[in-house]
């Protein structure tokens, strides 16, 4: 398998769930990226990962919490979440150089009830 | 602060005709620019990249035009199919910031049969 994939697809959870979503690249980059994508709204960086350090962590809510185990992999661990944080949420790639494309995955879309 | 704004919102087209779609930025500081297309509900596809020392790059029947001092760019879609219709969204990637990209808010196209 190639690309870029995100599981799950669709996730619909309560606001007192825990729950987890997964990336993994297979394209061989070293920087790893979440984005969060509402409606209507430019795409929003929330975490950036190097070479499995974060590198960037912009003003997210502690109630979303990333996890970078290795250069093909990335987690995004929610809890408590509010109706608000629902929204299309995508992962994207890269090698770690100003000067690269980045890959995105399908996205996961996220619905908090 | 970087800024991305594209023009129209939203289009509408009848099939075969040429089209192009509008990304401007307010600051010329920038390493690249990046073009995306998205089906409603999915993840990004990342179409070209244009680095800042290009002008223009092409795949198929799209061609993508930078013109940095004047921060603008362009994307060209020759001979649209209904396949294409999407959205288009264009981000850059500032030159005061390895990792972060700045989007539009994107190009909803519509070809019609």
């Amino acid at each position: 398998e190639t690309g870029v994939t995100q599981t799950p697809r669709h996730l619909v959870m309560g606001m007192t769930n825990k729950k987890s979503l997964k990336c993994e690249q297979h394209l061989g980059h070293n920087a790893m990226y979440w984005y969060k994508q509402s409606a209507k709204k430019p795409l929003e960086l929330m975490f950036v990962y190097s070479l499995e350090e974060r590198v960037e962590n912009n003003s997210v809510p502690s109630r979303f919490s990333p996890e970078c185990p290795n250069s093909s992999h990335l987690f995004l661990h929610l809890h408590t979440l509010q109706p608000e944080d629902s929204a299309l949420y995508l992962c994207a790639s890269s090698q770690s150089s100003v000067n690269t494309e980045a890959f995105f995955g399908q996205g996961t879309r996220l619905t908090v009830v | 602060k970087q800024e991305v704004t594209q023009i129209p919102a939203a289009l509408s087209v009848p099939e075969g005709e040429n089209l192009v779609l509008n990304c401007s930025f307010t600051d010329s500081a920038i390493y690249n620019l990046q073009w995306f297309r998205q089906d409603p509900g999915k993840g990004l596809t990342s179409l070209l990249l244009i680095q800042s020392s290009q002008r223009e790059q092409t795949s198929g029947r799209l061609n993508a035009s930078l013109d940095k001092s004047s921060g603008r760019s362009t994307l060209y879609i020759a001979a649209s199919q209904p396949g294409d219709s999407a959205t288009y969204l264009c981000a850059v990637r500032p030159e005061d910031s390895n990792y972060q990209l700045i989007w539009g808010a994107g190009t909803k196209l519509i070809i019609k049969p």
